[in-house]
């Protein structure tokens, strides 16, 4: 069955720091999809980085990288050079090529950026 | 090009009562998904639309139910109300069900008294 865990509820991260959100997933499919989405307080989900399965290279996106490590079936968020703009809720989410109608979330993690 | 927009952005309801929630997708994509967030949590999958026909149905009672017109804009209904439908309601679209990052409207909130 699909699983996202995110273990850590909340980070406190100084500012111009960077930061690793932790993601492990549960899948026994070979192919599937694995995103991050940020929510900050007004409520919108903001999509900011996608991995395949059959990627070979970790995504990146601007100041976003994502550690997608296969074997160990994880896929950390990397943000680097943090900014107050970051604090917000961050979800790990997967969608298996199988039931590609359904995305399954994370619990999410509260980040908070400091002066 | 506009984002997913979704009306209303608040709603206030009594319990019993139903509500209709709706959803225009970004222009060219043809997958309509819906999701309830409730405080705290992730969102949690309710439908998915795709060509105007449910493609998948997450664990939610015969209460919810959802469409897709041929505009591809989307409504979630949901009846008899009951206080723990109150949540943040998300509408997300892509361009295909498959490997292609949805992207999501504001959301509705919802409320029951």
């Amino acid at each position: 069955a699909q699983k996202i865990t995110q273990t850590q509820p909340g980070m406190f991260v100084q500012e111009k720091e960077a930061v690793t959100l932790d993601c492990t997933y549960d899948t026994s499919d070979q192919s599937y999809g694995l995103f991050w989405y940020k929510q900050p307080s007004s409520g919108e989900m903001i999509f900011l980085i996608y991995q395949g399965s059959y990627d070979e290279q970790n995504a990146t996106e601007g100041r976003y990288s994502l550690n997608f490590q296969k074997a160990r079936k994880s896929a950390n968020l990397v943000i680097s050079a943090s900014q107050l703009g970051d604090s917000a809720m961050y979800f790990c989410a997967m969608r298996e090529d199988s039931s590609a109608s359904k995305i399954i979330f994370g619990s999410g993690t509260r980040l908070s950026i400091r002066p | 090009d506009a984002g997913v927009t979704q009306s209303p952005t608040h709603l206030i309801k009594t319990r019993g009562q139903h509500v209709t929630l709706r959803c225009s997708p970004i222009s060219g994509h043809k997958s309509v998904s819906w999701y309830q967030q409730v405080l705290g949590q992730g969102p949690q999958f309710i439908f998915q639309y795709y060509e105007k026909e449910e493609r998948g149905r997450g664990n939610f009672p015969d209460r919810f139910s959802a469409r897709q017109f041929p505009n591809y804009s989307s409504e979630l209904n949901v009846n008899a109300l009951l206080l723990g439908d109150s949540a943040l309601y998300l509408c997300a679209s892509s361009r295909e069900p498959v490997r292609q990052p949805q992207h999501f409207g504001d959301g509705t909130r919802l409320s029951i008294l």
